[in-house]
């Protein structure tokens, strides 16, 4: 099946741990993205990609790094230096007409 | 002024009602409209897309995009208990490249009551 899979589903960070969110597509999109959801928040681009080797910050980029060194993945890495985490985290990649989404990943504080 | 403006709801009607949801907007270069649905902790699937102004029909779905009034809307006929779910606008200027990223509404969470 093609689509973009999110691992893992529940990830749990300590204070001063950097943890790192993976995200793999099989759609042969170009571009790739990253959301940060927040209950009653809507959702906020952190980061996105529109090829390999290449990715802008979005509106909200400060704690977090991703690199995207093949097309068909795009991890999110969250730093320490990001002082509230938790959320629920959305990885897409841009099709012809519309943007497809992973299943997610919670990211919770210990 | 925020970009996208959508009531957070939450919703609740019947099964077998008509619902109308909606969203504003402030940005009226906006081009591409969509809609999508997304049950609790999932990721959000594409309802229905929308290029311009005009009304788009599919099944029990109809988007309408009144770009003179800043405007969207979905209407859901017949609704069902499995359309409870959140429900978020989203707008671009272009597809593709940097003006193509989407912006999103904060979503409408829908509950249909058997």
């Amino acid at each position: 099946d093609g689509g973009i899979t999110q691992s893992p589903k529940y990830l749990f960070r300590k204070e001063g741990q950097n943890v790192t969110l993976s995200c793999e597509q099989n759609l042969n999109h170009d571009a790739m993205y990253w959301y940060r959801q927040d209950p009653g928040q809507g959702l906020r681009l952190i980061y996105y990609s529109q090829i390999v080797n290449d990715f802008q910050k979005g509106d909200i980029a400060e704690g977090y790094s991703v690199s995207r060194e093949k097309k068909e993945s795009f991890p999110l890495t969250v730093t320490s230096a990001q002082k509230n985490p938790t959320a629920f985290y959305l990885c897409a990649s841009r099709g012809t007409k519309a943007f497809f989404f992973g299943s997610g990943t919670q990211l919770s504080v210990l | 002024q925020k970009e996208v403006e959508q009531d957070p709801g939450p919703l609740s009607v019947p099964e077998g009602a008509i619902v109308s949801l909606n969203c504003t907007y402030s940005n009226s270069a906006f081009q591409y409209f969509m809609w999508y649905r997304q049950y609790s902790r999932k990721g959000p699937e594409l309802l229905m897309y929308t290029y311009s102004s005009g009304n788009k029909e599919d099944g029990r779905f109809t988007a309408q995009v009144d770009k003179s009034s800043k405007y969207i809307s979905l209407f859901i006929r017949d609704s069902q208990p499995s359309d409870s779910a959140t429900y978020l606008c989203a707008m671009s200027l272009n597809y593709g490249g940097s003006q193509g990223n989407l912006i999103f509404g904060k979503g409408t969470k829908l509950s249909v009551k058997p």
